[in-house]
């Protein structure tokens, strides 16, 4: 099955930009979609097709995907974001799940 | 603003069928995919499978042997059945919409999820 490597942990002050990766062969020849989950609750979509943002997602949160990496940027994090954050990709008709990555804002 | 929620036993035996139906408010289901997802404790998501209105279903491969997932658009409900259960399928099962298109599937709206334990 195809596989989405993300790091299990990223560190940010408040304030400042908070990139989240995700590695798969070939990725970037595929759409890429990021969850937030914090802890206790649902997910939450907050990118989908790479770079695009739903309603009411704020604009601090964007999306890039080329070659074999998809980046989830936040900038100038908040308390607020601090979560687990899931990249999800589509491949041979199954929805494929990164590992996840911990974000801590401190 | 569609909702959905998770209903269901929240133990189940080991060897038995897991059970949950997911009801959605706000929204026809005859729209739409609507896909279940699991997350055992303390581990990522895993995407179980999802079926359109018409009944066309599919599933994870490492799955696909045990699962059923069928829709009831009278009730506006679709539910999963899990065959053959064990420790390892102990898990918060969510219901979600998935918006499935050219090359693309994810998951807009999400349940609050249902936490089933296998356990006799």
């Amino acid at each position: 099955s195809y596989e989405l490597t993300q790091p299990p942990s990223v560190s940010v002050s408040p304030g400042q930009t908070a990139s989240i990766t995700c590695s798969g062969d070939k990725l970037g020849d595929k759409y890429v979609c990021w969850y937030q989950q914090r802890p206790g609750q649902s997910p939450v979509l907050v990118i989908h097709q790479d770079a695009k943002r739903p309603s009411g997602i704020p604009e601090r949160f964007s999306g890039s995907n080329s070659g074999n990496t998809a980046t989830l940027t936040i900038s100038g994090t908040q308390a607020m974001d601090e979560a687990d954050y899931y990249c999800q990709a589509w491949d041979s008709s199954t929805a494929q799940f990164g590992g996840g990555t911990k974000l801590t804002v401190l | 603003q569609v909702q959905l929620q998770e209903s269901g036993p929240g133990l189940v035996k080991p060897s038995e069928t897991l059970s949950l139906t997911c009801t959605v408010s706000g929204g026809s289901i005859s729209t739409f995919h609507w896909s279940w997802i699991r997350q055992p404790p303390g581990k990522g998501l895993e995407w179980i499978g999802y079926i359109y209105y018409s009944g066309s279903a599919n599933y994870n491969p490492s799955l696909k042997s045990r699962v059923t997932i069928l829709v009831d658009t009278s009730k506006n409900q679709f539910s999963l059945n899990l065959s053959s259960v064990t420790a390892a399928d102990t898990a918060v099962y969510y219901c979600a919409r998935a918006i499935y298109g050219s090359g693309t599937t994810y998951f807009d709206y999400w349940g609050q999820g249902i936490l089933v334990t296998v356990s006799s």
